[in-house]
């Protein structure tokens, strides 16, 4: 029972290319994030949604593009690829509960762009 | 967010306690003090959170000193399984639905736990 899942978990693919990146959270929760972990091993947020709505968007690329059709599912969409796109995406969830919240992490999503 | 500084790496034996400084002078009072850590190839796990008193959890202890510029996390029976990069993260209360509720990671402390 996995609690946040992110599909497919390595994704190799040509510069250029559009791909999407699946995740789902079987938590309940409504706050859903995706973070972007670089080669140097730095986590940075990119985007959250709270109940399907887009709260955070830091600095990304208009290329990057989330959607969140239910409270469960936050995908991220990549249209044409470039070689600094290579890391590891991480979706995570919350659930604000007075005035703190826990983040649940996915296992990840490692693209590579050739 | 307050900006906190880690020792990058320690070393701890199996079946010790192991102490994870972190700095965070510039903390704010509505400022809570976090700790995730991420092992090797996984996602980021949450470990325990607290404002300014000492928090514990079946995984660690948090100790926040009074001035609450400093904390430490203690992982009382450090095991091989331990061994992985240990975020400190400052974080004002949540402003639900608005832009605090972003984790902002550091570089953290490598804890490499030896048997």
């Amino acid at each position: 029972d996995t609690a946040v899942s992110q599909t497919p978990k390595y994704l190799v693919t040509q510069m250029g290319n559009d791909k999407s990146i699946k995740c789902e959270q079987n938590l309940g929760h409504d706050t859903m994030y995706w973070y972007k972990q670089d080669s140097k091993k730095f986590l940075k947020i990119m985007f959250s949604y709270n109940n399907k709505e887009l709260i955070i968007n830091e600095t990304v690329p208009n290329r990057f593009s989330p959607k969140s059709p239910d409270k469960a599912h936050l995908n991220l969409h990549i249209n044409s690829l470039e070689l600094g796109d290579s890391a590891v995406y991480f979706c995570a969830s919350s659930q604000a509960r007075g005035p703190t919240d826990t983040q649940y992490f996915g296992p990840g999503t490692r693209l590579t762009v050739l | 967010d307050a900006k906190t500084t880690q020792p990058p790496s320690m070393d701890c034996a199996e079946g010790r306690a192991a102490n994870l400084p972190c700095n965070h002078s510039t903390i704010s009072g509505n400022e809570y003090v976090y700790w995730y850590r991420q092992i090797h190839s996984q996602g980021p796990q949450y470990i325990i959170h607290g404002l300014k008193n000492n928090e514990t959890n079946e995984m660690a202890s948090l100790i926040i000193t009074e001035d609450r510029k400093s904390s430490t996390l203690i992982l009382p029976h450090a095991t091989l399984r331990d061994t992985a990069v240990y975020y400190c993260i400052v974080r004002a209360y949540l402003n639900y639905g608005g832009a605090t509720n972003k984790l902002i990671f550091g570089t953290g402390t490598l804890l490499a736990v030896q048997p």
